[in-house]
């Protein structure tokens, strides 16, 4: 069981908007920044999407974009694509643990 | 561009140390500034971070692996590595090295592309 608790997936058609949800104590996200991967592929590098919240890595495009409230995180996906397939994951420092924690991962579904 | 490799066996027999090293270009893992990692992902779950190691030596782990777990750092050849001890089939999975950055938050920008590790006799 992940510390962090993620929807295990969620769906939506091509052009649509979605978000996924992170969740916890607050212990981790309540007091620390959160970051999403996107994941293409089982057994494939994630890719880091978003980190101190809502903070993009150059390269990433701004229909992705990261809110936290309380102890709350959110990735939005805003003009879905069929490549927008994949899993994907959210983590954050654990204060309380001194470790990372992700979320189990939420699989997106473009149908 | 910063780029990371894992290596090592990919077959480890039950009970014993699984080993990995991971090479890192272009960046110096003696510069400073970020963090080393080691996380992993058994197949069809999801991920979860084992540990990091600072250019220093410092080193952190996750609670649940930290009595088998040892991350250690060769400046001199750019690689840190990875130990776990007394492997069983729980430990079969793909093993990430990555870069950690630790401003604002613990974030991972530059991964390895995985190694495939198999605890099997």
């Amino acid at each position: 069981q992940s510390v962090l608790t993620q929807p295990p997936s969620v769906s939506a058609a091509p052009g649509q908007k979605v978000t996924i949800s992170c969740s916890r104590s607050s212990s981790n996200i309540g007091n620390n920044y959160v970051s999403w991967y996107q994941q293409q592929l089982p057994g494939t590098a994630p890719k880091l999407l978003i980190y101190e919240n809502n903070k993009r890595p150059s390269g990433i495009p701004d229909r992705f974009s990261g809110s936290k409230s309380g102890t709350s995180a959110t990735l939005g996906i805003t003009g879905l694509q069929t490549g927008d397939e994949a899993d994907y994951y959210c983590g954050t420092w654990d204060s309380s643990l001194s470790a990372v924690v992700f979320g189990g991962g939420t699989k997106l579904t473009v149908l | 561009q910063v780029q990371l490799q894992e290596s090592g066996p990919g077959l480890v027999k039950p009970s014993q140390t699984l080993s990995l090293t991971c090479t890192v270009s272009g960046d110096s893992i003696s510069s400073g500034g970020y963090y080393w990692t080691w996380i992993r992902q058994p197949a069809g779950k999801g991920l979860e971070w084992i540990g990091h190691i600072y250019t220093s030596g410092s080193t952190s782990y996750n609670p649940s692996l930290k009595s088998r777990v040892t991350i250690s750092v060769d400046t001199s050849k750019n690689q840190f590595s990875l130990k776990l001890s007394s492997v069983t089939a729980p430990d079969t999975a793909v093993y990430y090295c990555a870069r950690e950055n630790w401003g604002y938050g613990h974030y991972f920008d530059y991964w390895g592309q995985g190694t495939l590790v198999t605890v099997s006799s």
